[in-house]
């Protein structure tokens, strides 16, 4: 089973609001990655987490707030978004040491 | 740094016609190279993957693609595409460590 989930899978949201993104993987993953997706455009790395703690932040604004609760789930955290933040924001996981990364469907997100 | 290079933005082609999926990439040491599949409104979907032995890699939906050193290339190939073969196709690159970089994707449409 090669299999990440994301929740929601749309999400729409004022610049006031917080809401959070959830992902979670039952592979037995010990590496987690968050990367946000504009239209037409690759997908950008945010944030890895390996064994649980952050490993990578690529330079990625406070607003978004990453968290690793287990091995097995990953948020991503938002608060005080702009209306450029608006993506498809997707999640990966991998083996620690083995190089190929499994995404989830995405959470598309509109912030007005 | 390493930087990959997706040749073709569009590829248009007819149904049972064979394609092509042009990719090359730089960098001065060993590299895990991937091919994903994203379909309209989806995550990526992991096509193939090279990481040490056989230069030629088969994946999944009769896609194979080839990896050639000296060229720094890894070209994806389909002998017979179908209608749904249509979507965007990710080239990528990583030396480990969890950082994956993507080409700009090659836009495939296959038309009856």
């Amino acid at each position: 089973d090669t299999e990440v989930t994301q929740t929601p899978k749309h999400l729409v949201m004022g610049m006031t609001n917080k809401k959070s993104l959830k992902c979670e993987q039952h592979m037995g993953h010990r590496a987690m990655y968050w990367y946000k997706q504009k239209a037409k455009k690759p997908p950008e790395l945010m944030f890895v987490y390996s064994y649980e703690k952050l490993s990578i932040n690529e330079s990625v604004p406070s607003r978004f707030s990453p968290e690793c609760p287990n091995s097995s789930l990953l948020n991503l955290h938002l608060h005080a978004l702009q209306p450029e933040d608006s993506a498809l924001y997707l999640c990966a996981s991998s083996q620690p040491g083995q190089e190929t990364q499994y995404f989830g469907p995405g959470t598309r997100l509109l912030v007005l | 740094a390493q930087s990959v290079t997706q040749l073709d933005s569009q590829v248009p082609v007819f149904e049972e016609a064979p394609v092509e999926l042009r990719c090359n990439y730089s960098s001065s040491v060993s590299v895990y190279l991937f091919w994903y599949v994203q379909y309209p409104n989806q995550g990526l979907q992991l096509l193939l993957k090279y990481l040490s032995g056989s230069t030629l890699v088969k994946g999944i939906n009769g896609f194979e693609a080839e990896f050639n050193k000296s060229q720094t290339s890894f070209h994806l190939r389909k002998p017979s595409v179908h209608i749904s073969d249509t979507a965007e196709y990710f080239c990528a690159v990583t030396l480990g460590g969890g950082k994956l970089i993507f080409g700009q994707g090659t836009e495939l449409s296959v038309k009856p």
